[in-house]
């Protein structure tokens, strides 16, 4: 079965140093990944997903990840944090017919 | 172009009680996804939607069901509700239901059961 694991429920960064939030994938065909942002009582904000096309990817807000078939990875960075990053961020796998399998989320908090 | 709404936005109900949320697709999308968000569950699939036809479906009791019609509009219904069933309740939104179609979620729906 397909799914994901997401290290850190929790990491703090300062402003302006790097976010690394980290993903790993289970899967046993090629895998379509996501990551969405979740801020307070809101709904999940697609930031970016991988189909194979590239393996770096860009999303919103200064967000990239990189698909790393060697690691089973899908980190999730972007060089410098803002104040408004502060969120909570999955990971997701689609496993067919639009089903997505989430990670736990880890919570970015960001300090001045 | 519109995003995913849901209504109500939250709800208060009682143990044992039903409750219908629903929700409206972007326009011209056609499957539509339902979650459960819970602190200690996470996130996790309901069932899915495609032109009124349930295609897929999560582990969830019988309690759980839904509908879609064809305007591609989606309701969900949980019967005889249980303290556990408090959570936030998403639906999300794709063109078809090819596995890279990106999913865009509405805003949820908080179900509190007392």
């Amino acid at each position: 079965a397909q799914s994901v694991t997401q290290l850190g429920s929790h990491v703090s960064v300062s402003e302006g140093a790097l976010v690394l939030l980290r993903c790993n994938y289970s899967s046993s065909v090629p895998p379509y990944l996501f990551w969405y942002v979740q801020y307070p009582n809101q709904g999940l904000q697609l930031l970016l997903k991988y189909t194979s096309a590239a393996t770096l990817v860009k999303g919103i807000n200064g967000f990239e990840a990189e698909f790393k078939k060697s690691e089973t990875s899908f980190h999730l960075t972007k060089p410098s944090a803002h104040m408004s990053d502060a969120a909570e961020y999955f990971c997701a796998v689609s496993t067919g017919f639009q089903k997505l399998v989430f990670g736990t989320g880890t919570r970015l908090l960001v300090s001045p | 172009k519109a995003g995913v709404t849901q209504t109500p936005r939250y709800l208060i109900k009682t143990r044992g009680q039903q409750v219908t949320l629903s929700c409206s697709p972007i326009s011209g999308h056609r499957s539509v996804s339902w979650y459960q968000q819970t602190p200690g569950q996470g996130l996790q699939f309901l069932f899915e939607y495609f032109s009124e036809t349930q295609r897929n479906k999560g582990n969830f009791p019988g309690r759980f069901s839904g509908r879609q019609f064809s305007n591609s509009r989606s309701e969900m219904n949980v019967s005889t509700l249980e303290l556990g069933d408090s959570a936030l309740y998403l639906c999300a939104s794709s063109l078809d239901a090819a596995n890279q179609e990106t999913q865009y979620f509405g805003p949820g729906t908080r179900l509190l059961v007392l």
